[in-house]
C-alpha cells in the first residue's frame, strides 16, 4: 500500500536550518510528483510547491522561494523540504503529499513533521 | 495568489445535510475542474475525499458530494454522522502547475 513517511518533530533556534525528510513507499517513486503543504497553528493548509520526482526540477509558490529547498534521493525513493534561516513564523507542521497520477489531486499524505522555532 | 474563501465554521445535527462553500476567480476555481476537498481531524493529516469537483476516491462514502457554479465549488455532507467532525479544506488548480487552499472550514456535528 502506498506510505509516505516523514521525519519527526523538530526544535530549531531563530536563523538555524531544518531538513525535513518524506519516504515513499508502495508505488513507483518517480511517477508522481511530491507535493509540500504548510499548516501553521490554527491555521489552513497551504500549498508551498512541489518537485518532480523524475527529473528533481523543484517548483515554489510565490510566498515559499528563497528560504525553501526541495530535493530528492531517489535510491530511497525520499524527498526532503529544507528551510534556512528560520524565523518564528516558520513554526507549523508541514505535509508532504503525492500528487496523484490521474486527476489534480493529493491522494496520499505523509503524517506531518511539526518544526518549533524558538528561541 | 490569494486562498480560497471558505466559511470558518458550519454545523449540523445527526442525519442533516451541511454544504460547505468555496470561492475563487475566474483564474483558478471558475477556470478548472480540478478543486479538490480534504477532511482532516485534529492532530492527523488531511485525506483525499473528493477531486476533480465531483469524483470520490475508492472507499469515500456516497453521503460526500461536490458540485462548482462559475467560481463557487461546494461540498455536501448528507447524513450527517458524528465521525463526520473535522476540519474541511478545499483546493483548486491555478494555472502554471500552481495549486492554491481555502482556509479551511470547521464542521460541528451537533
Amino acid at each position: 500500500q502506498v506510505q509516505l513517511v516523514q521525519s519527526g518533530s523538530e526544535l530549531k533556534k531563530p536563523g538555524a536550518s531544518v531538513k525535513i525528510s518524506c519516504k515513499a513507499s508502495g508505488y513507483t517513486f518517480t511517477k508522481s510528483a511530491i507535493n509540500w503543504m504548510r499548516q501553521a497553528p490554527g491555521q489552513g493548509l497551504e500549498w508551498m510547491g512541489w518537485i518532480n520526482t523524475n527529473t528533481g526540477s523543484p517548483m515554489y509558490a510565490q510566498d515559499f522561494t528563497g528560504r525553501f529547498v526541495f530535493s530528492l534521493d531517489t535510491s530511497v525513493s525520499t524527498s526532503y523540504l529544507q528551510i534556512s534561516s528560520l524565523k518564528a513564523e516558520d513554526s507549523a507542521v508541514y505535509f508532504c503529499a503525492r500528487g496523484s497520477e490521474t486527476s489534480s489531486a493529493f491522494d496520499y499524505w505523509g503524517q506531518g513533521a511539526l518544526v518549533t522555532v524558538s528561541s | 495568489q490569494s486562498a480560497l474563501t471558505q466559511p470558518r465554521s458550519v454545523s449540523g445535527s445527526p442525519g442533516q445535510s451541511v454544504t460547505i462553500s468555496c470561492t475563487g476567480t475566474s483564474n483558478d476555481v471558475g477556470f478548472y475542474n480540478f478543486v479538490s476537498w480534504y477532511q482532516q481531524h485534529p492532530g492527523k493529516a488531511p485525506k483525499l475525499i473528493l477531486y476533480d469537483v465531483v469524483e470520490r476516491p475508492s472507499g469515500v462514502p456516497d453521503r460526500f458530494s461536490g458540485s462548482k457554479s462559475g467560481n463557487t465549488a461546494s461540498l455536501t455532507i448528507s447524513t450527517l454522522q458524528a465521525e463526520d467532525e473535522a476540519e474541511y479544506s478545499c483546493c483548486s488548480y491555478a494555472g502554471s502547475y500552481t495549486f492554491v487552499f481555502g482556509g479551511g472550514t470547521r464542521l460541528t456535528v451537533l
